[in-house]
């Protein structure tokens, strides 16, 4: 099975600009998670969507929105960029076993925003 | 108190010795726990996973879960310089499908 994907996986940006970031995960799963990896920080969860709908949101800003398709890839769209934003933004993706949940990233997307 | 702690590091060991890495959970509503290992500037990837209480072996890699004591560890023997990464421990509670809560990471040097 092909891992889960995101694109792009580079992007340069400027404060105030909007950016999608997009995610296709693993074939079968239905669930999407999208986190903010920063030094400070550390891995921070933003939300997860199943079957369409969001089931889980972090504590972040409405600046940061999603959405899933019936295909199960999910979009991440961050408007008015600041500095701050700067980030790995990783995609993960899980299928559930009973209550058994295991969830497999993929390469993320390195924003920078200037 | 954060809902996922781990040792701090950075912790090194010599190549051939026995890694431990723990990690402390507050949840207890926590049902699935899992150990990424994370190269530098690379995503997390999935070492292992578990479940239930006891001792899960993978290899050289062990991981251990002691839901009680709200408590997991990893053990990863014959210790490999390819090994130094940094390791996160995850946790899924049973009321966050879908949400990992992350501790900060223990970065781990295999010293050959």
């Amino acid at each position: 099975k092909a891992g889960v994907t995101q694109t792009p996986r580079y992007l340069i940006k400027t404060r105030g600009q909007q950016v999608t970031l997009s995610c296709s995960p693993i074939s079968g799963h239905r669930s999407v998670s999208w986190y903010q990896q920063t030094p400070g920080q550390g891995l921070q969860f933003l939300f997860e969507y199943f079957s369409e709908t969001q089931r889980n949101k972090g504590n972040f800003p409405g600046r940061f929105s999603g959405r899933q398709f019936s295909n199960s890839r999910s979009e991440m769209n961050v408007s008015t960029l600041e500095l701050g934003d700067s980030a790995l933004y990783l995609c993960a993706s899980s299928q559930l076993a009973g209550s058994q949940e295991t969830q497999y990233f993929g390469p993320g997307t390195r924003l920078l925003v200037l | 108190q954060k809902e996922v702690e781990q040792n701090s590091g950075p912790l090194s060991v010599p190549e051939g010795a026995i890694a431990s890495l723990n990690c402390t959970y507050s949840d207890r509503g926590s049902q699935s726990f899992f150990w990424y290992r994370q190269y530098s500037g690379k995503s997390p990837e999935l070492i292992m996973s578990i479940y239930s209480n006891g001792d899960k072996e993978d290899g050289r890699f062990t991981a251990q879960l002691n839901k009680a004591s709200q408590y997991v560890s990893l053990l990863i023997r014959d210790s490999q310089p390819s090994d130094s990464a940094t390791y996160l421990c995850a946790v899924i509670s049973n009321t966050n499908a879908g949400k990992s809560t992350f501790g900060d990471g223990t970065t781990l040097t295999v010293k050959p």
